[in-house]
């Protein structure tokens, strides 16, 4: 199951913690994005990055932090300042044929 | 403004009848459309773009432009084809803009 790569799978959360969303790829892509989706609501944008060492907010961008040290590698940080971060998180990159590939996911749930 | 409407959040039908997913745009160019699924615990995959005017899983989807809707349609759902669908449009930055999509739920 190569491609993208999202760990972990489930994540909980306590009220006031950090936490940190894994998303590897090995398809050489440069663009990566993180959405986030939310029943009813479609895929909104938390944060995108077209090429290493730069990164741009999305229309969600608030209480989430990314970074982008590697191409293969475009972790999300959801932070305390995220007042309703329970939701499914989905990674994805995009070829230069501008078509997406979707990792798997990742349900965070604030307990 | 570019947006993506899918006006059904849920679609149900019995196996054997035709499906209908609507999906409206608004876009000032030429738009780039896609119809994109997500079965039960699987990843968001492409079903078809409407570039390559392609049928995938017996769906076709027509871009009229002058009604600016990108219908998705199958004239027998088959029970395999429960799943969430998403209608995107590629936007004037490259990023895609999603519907809020349709869980389409077949009857046996």
């Amino acid at each position: 199951d190569g491609g993208i790569t999202q760990s972990p799978k489930y994540l909980f959360r306590k009220e006031g913690q950090n936490v940190t969303l894994s998303c590897e790829q090995n398809l050489n892509h440069d663009a990566m994005y993180w959405y986030r989706q939310d029943p009813g609501q479609g895929l909104r944008l938390i944060y995108y990055s077209q090429i290493v060492n730069d990164f741009q907010k999305g229309d969600i961008a608030e209480g989430y932090s990314v970074s982008r040290e590697k191409k293969e590698s475009f972790p999300l940080t959801v932070t305390s300042a995220q007042k309703n971060p329970t939701a499914f998180y989905l990674c994805a990159s995009m070829d230069r044929g501008l078509y997406y590939t979707f990792g798997s996911g990742t349900r965070l749930t604030v307990v | 403004a570019q947006r993506v409407t899918q006006p059904e959040k849920l679609l149900s039908v019995f196996k054997g009848a035709p499906v209908e997913l609507k999906c409206n745009y608004s876009y000032s160019g030429s738009p780039e459309l896609f119809w994109y699924v997500q079965y039960s615990r699987q990843r968001l995959q492409l079903l078809l773009r409407h570039i390559s005017r392609e049928s995938i899983k017996g769906f076709t989807a027509d871009l009229n432009k002058g009604e600016t809707s990108f219908h998705l349609k199958k004239p027998f759902a088959q029970e395999e084809d429960s799943a969430m669908y998403y209608c995107a449009l590629r936007g004037s930055n490259y990023q895609l803009i999603w519907g809020a999509g349709t869980k389409l739920i077949i009857k046996p």
